[in-house]
């Protein structure tokens, strides 16, 4: 167990719908890693809070965003799905610049 | 931008044979370098870390990793593989932007 909780693990939704995904870091970890992974596309670094501020970002749609809220957990909303955001979605949380944990992830499927 | 990559997609090998993995970068300050292991069906977890200091490093279940900075590599490597060693793994770095990029990763598979 990493200790970074992501819900929902699974989740399957149709083509145009909005979904959220939540995420828990680490306690005591200020930074948030969203990252999606697919078949195709390998492991693509989305976007990067820390403490409530965005860091840095990645290979984000402007259909997603993100947020990290006061208490550290994060938000990844995804709009207007596409058949090929089907992936897994993963959180990751770490302590300034050391290791990243991940959660188990979130296997969104869009129908 | 930096890129990682790893020269193998899929590797097969026999139970206690050695694996060396592959994996350049191309950025060309400092570097935070690390390789995750990804199980059947699981998140990925770390299987060690180089931030400096001696280039040798190890890490869980066996695994070494050497970087070689002239070479913009970090190879991880492990002497006698199980069948349980059999998982996706994957290379990333983190530069001075804070990313952390990954490499696209490869299969390993040991053949009981």
């Amino acid at each position: 167990d990493s200790g970074v909780t992501q819900t929902p693990k699974h989740l399957i939704t149709a083509t145009g719908q909005r979904v959220t995904l939540r995420c828990s870091p680490r306690s005591g970890d200020l930074s948030v890693y969203w990252y999606q992974q697919s078949l195709d596309q390998g492991l693509q670094f989305l976007i990067q809070y820390y403490n409530g501020e965005e860091r840095a970002k990645g290979n984000i749609l402007e259909r997603f965003s993100a947020q990290q809220f006061p208490d550290l957990h994060s938000e990844l909303n995804l709009s207007s799905l596409e058949l090929g955001d089907s992936a897994l979605y993963f959180c990751a949380s770490s302590q300034g610049v050391g290791e990243l944990f991940f959660g188990e992830g979130s296997r969104l499927t869009v129908l | 931008a930096q890129s990682v990559s790893q020269h193998n997609h899929h590797v097969i090998l026999s139970e206690a044979a050695s694996l060396e993995l592959g994996c350049n970068y191309s950025y060309g300050g400092t570097v935070n370098l690390f390789w995750y292991v990804q199980y059947p069906g699981q998140h990925l977890q770390l299987l060690l870390k180089y931030f400096s200091g001696d280039p040798l490093v190890k890490g869980i279940k066996g695994f070494e990793a050497e970087f070689i900075k002239s070479k913009f590599s970090f190879n991880l490597r492990k002497p006698s593989v199980q069948w349980s060693d059999t998982a996706e793994y994957f290379c990333a770095v983190r530069s001075n932007d804070y990313k952390l990029s990954f490499g696209a990763g490869t299969t390993v598979t040991v053949r009981a």
